[in-house]
């Protein structure tokens, strides 16, 4: 099966511009997630959608983030206007079901690496 | 509140045996897993506790004492390949999954 896509892989923007990923994510999965990783540190989860619902978005800072997922496949998550702190690695993973299981791990893509200078 | 701890780094050699440890703090479980991550790439899931006991497949086995908030993720016959970090990460029922730091590990010849 194909894997959970992301683009672009690479991104570098000044403080105050603004930017946005994209994720596609493996076929047939209902629930998407947003995560952010900082260097050294693990994936701290920004949001959860299940299908095109939001199911848990209490660590996205929302002046400046917005994700979203309209027709329950594809998503985007943008950040404007960005700041220094917001450099790391945006990963997307997709699950069959809500919650992780052994038969419904994460999949996760090959992130997008944000630097803002 | 949530709590996952990991030991920051580790070193073995090639053809050894390392354990990698993770204690947790969770209102609720539901599960712990652990993920491998090569540098630059997406974490990949290795394997997933919900009951008491050790759980084998293939070099990678892994261990879960619920009473203890307590896993390990073992590593035999070390490969150079196996270089990576290693992430525990716990559900603990109706809210995200939530990973700890990580541990990397180096393998030395």
């Amino acid at each position: 099966e194909a894997g959970v896509a992301q683009s672009p892989r690479y991104k570098i923007i000044e403080k105050r511009q603004s930017v946005a990923f994209w994720c596609n994510p493996i076929s047939g999965h209902a629930t998407l997630y947003w995560y952010q990783q900082i260097l050294g540190q693990g994936p701290k989860l920004l949001i959860q959608f299940q299908n095109n619902g939001v199911v848990d978005d209490s660590q996205l800072p929302k002046d400046r983030f917005s994700a979203e997922r309209l027709k329950g496949v594809d998503s985007t998550l943008k950040i404007q206007p960005a700041k220094l702190e917001d450099s790391a690695v945006y990963l997307c993973a997709s699950s069959l079901a809500a919650r992780s299981s052994y038969n419904s791990p994460l999949h996760f893509g090959n992130g997008t690496r944000l630097t803002v200078t | 509140g949530q709590n996952i701890d990991q030991p920051t780094e580790m070193t073995a050699t090639e053809g050894a045996i390392v354990q990698i440890n993770c204690t947790y703090q969770t209102s609720g479980f539901n599960g712990l897993f652990w993920y491998q991550q090569h540098a630059g790439e997406a974490p990949t899931f290795l394997s997933y506790n919900v009951l008491d006991g050790l759980e084998e497949k293939g070099r990678f086995s892994s261990f879960l004492s619920r009473s203890k908030g307590y896993s390990y993720l073992l590593l035999k016959e070390l490969q150079m390949k196996d270089s990576a970090s290693y992430l525990c990460a716990v559900n603990s029922g109706n809210t995200p999954l939530v990973f700890g730091k990580g541990t990397r590990l180096s393998v030395i010849a």
